[in-house]
């Protein structure tokens, strides 16, 4: 099946740093990837969507360019959250898409889960 | 616009009960179908799926039938086990072509011994 991994699963940070995240399909290629913030005990919350080779579509209320996504490679997909702050720790989930049978399927990633101190 | 709407949690039973866990959703055009597990710290994994009226996902024991005429995608499993304690999503997904989901809030399952 398809896997997608996420690097790193934790991390912490001092506030006004900043953190990348990786997301990674491991055996195929992924035109799409998504990124999604999860609060606790929440439902998923669509970030940003991700084209390889062209810029992020952002959700309404994502600030671009304190969430920066690069779309570099059909493998590769990386989040910074720039100059951090306690209310940016979450945790951070990816997919990546990819085409079964007749439609497309979201595969996920384990998750990253941030804390901004 | 698409919306998802879940039985809210938690929901808690003992091991070996009958679990049902309702979805209904709201969308144009013909959706699939999704529910996704998600165990404590880690993200989600699909559990199964249905992309056509009257089709029936089905995994590890879990069930979940598209009924289109109700708009609805309930979860079902005969016998819960303590292992299944995790939340659950009922998610769609807009027609061939573009996969962006619409989850519902989720919902908790907590199965005790």
């Amino acid at each position: 099946g398809a896997v997608v991994s996420q690097h790193p699963s934790r991390v912490i940070c001092k506030s006004g740093t900043s953190v990348k995240i990786e997301c990674r399909s491991l055996d195929f290629q992924a035109t799409t990837m998504f990124w999604y913030r999860q609060f606790p005990k929440q439902s998923l919350m669509l970030m940003a969507t991700s084209n390889e080779g062209s810029k992020a579509t952002y959700e309404q209320g994502v600030e671009k360019d304190k969430f920066l996504i690069n779309h570099a490679s059909l493998t590769l997909s990386t989040l910074t959250v720039t100059s951090a702050h306690p209310e940016d720790s979450s945790f951070y989930i990816c997919s990546a898409s990819a085409l079964e049978e007749y439609s497309y399927e979201q595969y996920f990633g384990p998750g990253t889960r941030l804390t901004v101190t | 616009g698409d919306s998802v709407t879940q039985m809210e949690g938690p929901v808690t039973l003992s091991e070996e009960a009958f679990l049902t866990i309702n979805c209904t959703y709201t969308a144009t055009g013909y959706p699939s179908l999704f529910w996704y597990v998600q165990y404590p710290g880690e993200g989600l994994q699909l559990l199964l799926k249905a992309t056509k009226a009257d089709d029936k996902g089905s995994n590890k024991g879990f069930e979940a039938t598209y009924r289109k005429e109700t708009t609805s995608f309930h979860l079902e499993k005969g016998s819960v086990q303590v292992s299944d304690s995790a939340v659950y999503f009922c998610a769609l997904s807009d027609s061939l072509g573009y996969s962006t989901l619409t989850f519902g809030k989720g919902t908790m399952l907590l199965v005790s011994p």
